[in-house]
């Protein structure tokens, strides 16, 4: 199974100010059509996961400029330009390149 | 809208069964394959299996392979999951998830989740 480890796993961050969260899998998400499924997943207290970021870089429908996806082959990162209230919770890289799908531990963003 | 509402969960004793459904709107449901995601207690998320547009195709991860089936009807529009032989470690919030299909990318649209306590 590929394994999927996030850094850091709590990052507590002034309102304003930018975040960083990196994920590095155990092996190359590299599909064999050519993608990387390497998505970023947020989720709130007490509600489901919304998804952020897919095949690396590609920001769903609704989601805010202020996070961006990047990386390539095995090491990625998600940023947060300017945190808000709203953005606590935890993050989750996961992929869907390889059966099991297998997501990160989770970071959890908090206000300082 | 896309909405997917996940239902059948509840307590059940070790050792018991219990069968989820997801009942899908707002898309054309056949188009796309289907996962189911867990999440115990306070810990992370876990992919627990999948389902191909046609049902022909199913995926798990390993800790549940040969105890959950996964199922589909596309005429209903929803999605299942039969859990037997349920064990403490089984207990977990169950949610329901688009996956791959028309282009799109896994995880789109997920459903509120329904809480399974494996319990005596």
């Amino acid at each position: 199974d590929i394994v999927m480890t996030q850094t850091p796993l709590s990052s507590p961050v002034t309102l304003g100010q930018p975040a960083s969260i990196s994920c590095r899998s155990s092996q190359s998400l590299v599909h064999s059509d050519g993608n990387t499924y390497l998505s970023w997943l947020q989720q709130r207290p007490g509600q489901p996961p919304r998804l952020l970021i897919y095949k690396i870089s590609n920001r769903f429908s609704g989601v805010p400029d202020r996070f961006t996806g990047s990386g390539a082959g095995t090491d990625f990162t998600l940023k947060i330009s300017r945190v808000e209230a709203e953005d606590v919770g935890v993050y989750y890289c996961m992929q869907a390149t390889q059966f099991p799908y297998t997501f990160g531990q989770g970071t959890k963003l908090e206000i300082k | 809208e896309v909405q997917l509402v996940e239902s059948g969960g509840g307590l059940v004793q070790p050792g018991g069964s219990l069968r989820l459904s997801c009942a899908a709107s707002g898309f054309t449901f056949s188009n796309y394959w289907m996962s189911w995601v867990r999440q115990a207690p306070g810990k992370g998320l876990e992919w627990v299996a999948n389902i191909k547009r046609d049902g022909s195709e199913k995926n798990y991860v390993d800790s549940v392979k040969g105890l959950f089936t996964i199922s589909r009807d596309n005429a209903k529009n929803s999605l299942y999951l039969q859990m037997n032989s349920l064990r403490a470690e089984d207990t977990a919030v169950y949610y329901c998830v688009r996956d791959f299909g028309s282009g799109w990318s896994f995880g789109m649209y997920w459903g509120q989740g329904t809480l399974v306590t494996v319990s005596s």
